[in-house]
This record gives structure tokens, sequence and C-alpha cells, in this order.
């Protein structure tokens, strides 16, 4: 039972540059969400995938944006990087009708430079 | 405003005795919250849940409690082992019925002394 992939593991980009981050969820969940980590800190809630739509937002900007496929895979898309953006990108994926455990996968480590 | 957080930052224990990690929560409609276990350069490990009609909730040597009259969490481990040695992190669902949105602590850092 495969869990929750992510690639790529790790990234460098500079500032003003586009990034994509993959995930596939672990197998029977049809929920994505994303967080962004910073060094030393907890996860931050970026948004949540289901049925194709953002159901959840948190409080990112628009540069942030993300889409879910028809086989429940998701990408993150980050616009015009900034330095701040720096940090580990968890996929965490779920089945909220059936219990709702949140299942995360080991992260994309994005340095912007 | 409102926020998940822990008390203590770090936490050492000596070997093969009990942890105890806390939160404390500030949304008394949270209904749901789940435990963390972060190792160095990994994803978030699932430890264990609890909803907000139960009290305590038991897995394989760790024992959640829920004490919603002081919005507090706990975390108990039993007979800490090295392997236990990692962050730990509360996480409370913030969601509604149209989808979840867990807010994290910042976390707590266990230490195992052999």
């Amino acid at each position: 039972d495969a869990g929750v992939t992510q690639s790529p593991t790790h990234l460098i980009k500079t500032r003003g540059q586009q990034v994509t981050l993959r995930c596939s969820p672990k197998s029977g969940h049809d929920t994505v969400s994303w967080y962004q980590q910073a060094l030393g800190q907890g996860p931050q809630f970026i948004f949540q995938y289901y049925e194709e739509e953002e159901r959840q937002r948190g409080n990112f900007p628009d540069r942030f944006s993300g889409h879910q496929f028809p086989n429940y895979s998701s990408e993150l898309n980050v616009n015009a990087l900034l330095l701040g953006d720096s940090a580990l990108y968890l996929c965490a994926s779920s089945f909220p009708h059936r219990g709702g455990e949140l299942f995360f996968g080991e992260g994309s480590r994005l340095t912007v430079l | 405003g409102e926020s998940v957080g822990l008390h203590l930052p770090t936490l050492s224990v000596q070997e093969g005795d009990n942890s105890i990690i806390n939160c404390a929560y500030s949304n008394s409609a949270s209904d749901y919250f789940i435990w963390y276990k972060q190792e160095s350069g990994k994803g978030p490990q699932f430890i264990i849940d609890i909803r907000s009609n139960m009290d305590k909730r038991q897995g394989q040597r760790v024992t959640v409690l829920l004490n919603k009259t002081v919005k507090h969490l706990s975390l108990q481990i039993a007979a800490t082992q090295p392997g236990d040695s990692a962050v730990y992190f509360c996480a409370e669902n913030r969601g509604d019925n149209y989808g979840q949105n867990f807010v994290f602590g910042p976390g707590t850092r266990l230490s195992v002394l052999p």
C-alpha cells in the first residue's frame, strides 16, 4: 500500500521563477492538502482539494495555486518566487468522509536563491 | 488570534520513563485533533487522533487525553525509547463540512536520554 508520494524531493530556484510540485495521495484517499513548513516551525495550511476543486484555503497569496486531477493526484504551483518561499512543502491526503486521518508525504524541499 | 500551541518547546526524559507532551488550543468549535511525530528531514508521521466526543484514546504505547473544559490536549508516551526522539506536533481541524483545515502548533522536541 503506497503512502503519499511527492516529487521532486529537492529543488533550487531563483527569485521570480515559477515552480510546480507534485503529489500522489495514499491509496484509497480522494482529498489532497498542501502545507508549507518553514525551518523550525510547524506546517502551515495552504489549501485542500477534493473533487478537483479547492475546498479550503489558508492565508496564502494568489501566487500559490493548485490543481487536482481525476486520479486524485495534485500539483502545487508557486509563481514569482520570493526568498521567503524557501521551505519544505508537504502534501497530505485523507478520506474525510471516512475518518479523515491526514497522512503526509516526505515533502519537497524548495530553496529560493 | 486563535492558535494551537505547546507549553514546552523541549522535553528531555530518561529512557524507560513516561513522557507527557502538552498542547493548548483556543477554538472551542474544533472537533478533531491529531498528534504527529516528525523526525529530521522527514514528513510528519500520524501517531493518534481523537474527536471532541471523546476524552481519551489509547494506541500502542501512546494515549491522547482531551480536556474540552480547559481546551487542553496531551500525548502520553509509555516507556519512552530512543526511537521516540523527534519533534511532536498537535494539530487542530478548523475546517467545516466543506473541507479540512488543520492548524499546527510550533512543536515540542522530545529528547530521550540513555
